[in-house]
């Protein structure tokens, strides 16, 4: 157990709908980051949030969001769904730079 | 264009014999690299780090080496067991400053340990 959690483990939607995805961090990570894992493209980095502040953004679309709140706890958002969201989608935190990034279970979506 | 490749997919070996994992960036301003072990259904698995500035780094079975000249890294577990059977991720970041530490993965390889 990584101590970093993630709801809801899975979630079947429609396209075109809207989904939320939660990550709370381990205690005292102020660190978030969120991964995209797809069959043929791996994990690949989306976006990364330090106490509140986003910091970087890799591959994510327009369509997809995300906020740290004050408690620390992340929220993806993914909007417009498209048959080709569906994936795995990873939290990860860590306490400090240069120390590893702790991975949650992550969420599996299945757009219909 | 990927940054950090894995270039097998799969590697078996006997049940007490050694595993070398491979992994080869081109970024480099990669400073600092990490070993994930992935589980299905479960994520990935910090497992071991290494920084630029060194060229091993030992922890336990896991022992990973850095070629920067080569830009080229390996994970070597010894003696190797059938639970570290499982996908392993190499992953790199760039120290750029003010808390971001993006990873860039690696496809990963498949290790089976046979007993």
């Amino acid at each position: 157990d990584s101590g970093v959690t993630q709801t809801p483990k899975h979630l079947i939607t429609a396209t075109g709908q809207r989904v939320t995805l939660r990550c709370s961090p381990r205690s005292g990570d102020l660190s978030v980051y969120w991964y995209q894992q797809s069959l043929d493209q791996g994990l690949q980095f989306l976006i990364h949030y330090y106490n509140g502040e986003e910091r970087a953004k890799g591959n994510i679309l327009e369509r997809f969001s995300a906020q740290q709140f004050p408690d620390l706890h992340s929220e993806l958002n993914l909007s417009s769904l498209e048959l080709g969201d569906s994936a795995l989608y990873f939290c990860a935190s860590s306490v400090a730079p240069g120390s590893g990034q702790y991975f949650g279970p992550g969420t599996r979506l299945l757009v219909l | 264009d990927q940054q950090v490749k894995q270039n097998s997919p799969s590697l078996s070996v006997q049940e007490g014999r050694i595993s070398i994992l491979n992994c080869d960036y081109t970024n480099s301003m990669f400073d600092y690299f990490l070993w994930y072990k992935k589980y299905p259904a479960e994520g990935p698995t910090f497992l071991i780090s290494i920084s630029s500035i060194k060229d091993k780094n030992e922890d336990g079975r896991f022992t990973v080496f850095l070629n920067k000249s080569a830009k080229h890294l390996s994970l070597h577990i010894v003696p190797s067991q059938p639970g570290d059977s499982a996908v392993y991720f190499c992953a790199a970041s760039v120290n750029s400053g003010g808390s971001n530490y993006k990873l860039t993965f690696g496809k990963g390889t498949l290790l089976t340990v046979n007993p």
